[in-house]
C-alpha cells in the first residue's frame, strides 16, 4: 500500500537555526500537504503543495513527485515553532506521515 | 468563514459504553474525514464521506464504529461499545472534492475510556 516515512522523527535546535524536514512517499500520486500540530492541538495547514516550491513566511516547501519526495523548510526557528509537523499524501484518501517533533529551545 | 466544529473536545467513558461524537464541516464542502490519532498509530482514517455517502468505513474500524453524515452539515461517529483501547483523539476534516483535497481539520474530541 501507499507508503509516507518523514524523517528526521525528532529534532532538537536552538532558536535561530535552521531545520530540514524531508518526506518520502511510495507513489507518484500528486496533493502533497504539510500540517503543523501543537501538543495536544489540532492540525494547521502549512502547505498544499502537489509540485514545486511554495514559501510562506519563514516555511518554504519544496515537492518533487517525480523523486517521491517533499522537503520543508524552517528559516531562524523560534521556541514557538515547537511540535510536530506532518506530511500527507493523496487525494480523498489521504495518508500520513508519523511525523517529525520538533523542539525549539531557547 | 467557520472551521470544522466538533463536539464534545473530551469525553470521558467507562468500558462498554455507547459514545457519539459530533461534527460539522466547513460550509459547503462535500468531503468529510474521520480519523483517529494516537501516538503510536498516528492518524488512521476510520471513515471517508463525499456527498454524505460513504465511500471507505475504515477496514479494521467496522466492527465497533459507525460513521453517519445525515445532511451536508453534519456527522456522527458512534463508537459501540467502548474499550479502553479506544482512548485517542478523533480528528474530523473537511475538504472540497474541486480542491483537490487540501484538508481542513476540526480541534478534535479527545476520548478517554477507562
Amino acid at each position: 500500500g501507499q507508503q509516507v516515512q518523514q524523517s528526521p522523527a525528532s529534532l532538537v535546535l536552538q532558536e535561530g537555526e535552521n531545520a530540514e524536514l524531508q518526506c518520502n512517499f511510495s507513489t507518484s500520486l500528486n496533493s502533497m500537504q504539510w500540517f503543523y500540530q501543537r501538543p495536544g492541538g489540532s492540525l494547521v495547514s502549512l502547505f498544499y503543495n502537489p509540485s514545486g516550491t511554495k514559501h510562506s513566511g519563514r516555511l518554504t516547501s519544496t515537492t518533487v513527485i517525480k523523486e517521491r519526495r517533499s522537503s520543508l523548510h524552517i528559516s531562524s526557528s523560534q521556541t514557538t515553532d515547537s511540535g510536530t509537523y506532518l506530511c500527507a499524501l493523496g487525494a480523498y484518501k489521504v495518508i500520513f506521515g508519523k511525523g517529525t517533533h520538533l523542539h525549539v529551545l531557547p | 468563514d467557520a472551521g470544522v466544529t466538533q463536539t464534545p473536545r473530551h469525553e470521558v467513558a467507562e468500558k462498554g459504553q455507547t459514545i457519539i461524537l459530533k461534527c460539522e464541516p466547513v460550509s459547503g464542502h462535500n468531503d468529510l474525514f474521520w480519523y483517529r490519532q494516537t501516538k503510536i498509530q498516528g492518524l488512521e482514517l476510520l471513515s471517508y464521506f463525499r456527498s454524505k455517502s460513504l465511500m471507505e468505513d475504515g477496514g479494521a474500524f467496522k466492527d465497533r464504529f459507525k460513521a453517519e453524515m445525515l445532511n451536508s452539515s453534519f456527522s456522527t461517529l458512534k463508537i459501540q461499545p467502548t474499550e479502553p483501547k479506544d482512548s485517542a483523539v478523533y480528528l474530523c476534516a473537511s475538504s472540497w472534492t474541486g480542491n483537490t483535497g487540501q484538508l481542513y481539520f476540526g480541534e478534535g474530541s479527545k476520548l478517554t475510556v477507562l
